[in-house]
């Protein structure tokens, strides 16, 4: 898990409820993500950030904001919008440049009811 | 956009055999090729990678080797231990990364 933490571990919700996910990193990384992960789906991109006050949408934004106010902090809302949000999510940091190992933190499981 | 396939979604191994893992890939210019073990309910791990002017790496009982012409790289794991037992995802970077569905590995005493 590395110097990544996410919080909470498990996370309940009301359908309807917007909730936000906590990332926070101390490895001064520049670049931040987040994965959704479904069983027999691998890991999908939600949404990424190279720089503070910069993010792009990855391959499923929909339903999904994010902020990135400084460099150690990336969180994540899961807005009512989304469709199907209970899903193990995944928060990972990077550097940006020639290398590119990624490293990952613990995850949040969130149920939605 | 690039498409990573994972081959088998599961695996069974007795203790110190050998498993191997393939992956392919679609899009020729990624150039880095990580893998992954994630424990159950845990976040996944990078265990090895390697780079696309690189055709094998080795550590120490892991080693992944690269075929660009065939666009696939292989996981490698030898005297295998029931502590290997997980999840294996490979991926590839072309921008942004790109995962495979997983392989379930499961090392039988």
């Amino acid at each position: 898990d590395g110097g990544i933490t996410q919080s909470p571990k498990y996370l309940f919700r009301k359908e309807g409820q917007n909730v936000t996910l906590s990332c926070e990193q101390n490895l001064n990384h520049d670049a931040m993500y987040w994965y959704r992960q479904d069983p027999g789906q691998g890991l999908r991109l939600i949404y990424y950030s190279q720089i503070v006050n910069d993010f792009q949408k990855g391959d499923i934004a929909e339903g999904y904001s994010v902020s990135r106010e400084k460099k150690e902090s990336f969180p994540l809302t899961v807005t009512s919008a989304q469709k199907n949000p209970t899903a193990f999510y995944l928060c990972a940091s990077s550097i940006v440049g020639d290398s590119y190992e990624q490293y990952f933190g613990p995850g949040t499981r969130l149920t939605v009811t | 956009g690039e498409n990573v396939e994972q081959h088998p979604s599961t695996l069974s191994v007795q203790e110190g055999d050998s498993a191997v893992i393939k992956c392919t890939y679609s899009d020729s210019a990624s150039n880095y090729f990580p893998w992954y073990k994630q424990e159950l309910g845990k976040g996944p791990q990078l265990i090895i990678d390697i780079r696309s002017n690189v055709g094998e790496k080795k550590d120490q009982r892991i080693a992944v080797t690269l075929n660009k012409t065939a666009k696939h790289f292989s996981l490698h794991i030898t005297e295998t231990q029931p502590e290997d037992s997980a999840v294996y995802f490979c991926a590839a970077h072309r921008n942004q990364f790109y995962f495979g569905t997983g392989t379930s590995l499961t090392v039988i005493p």
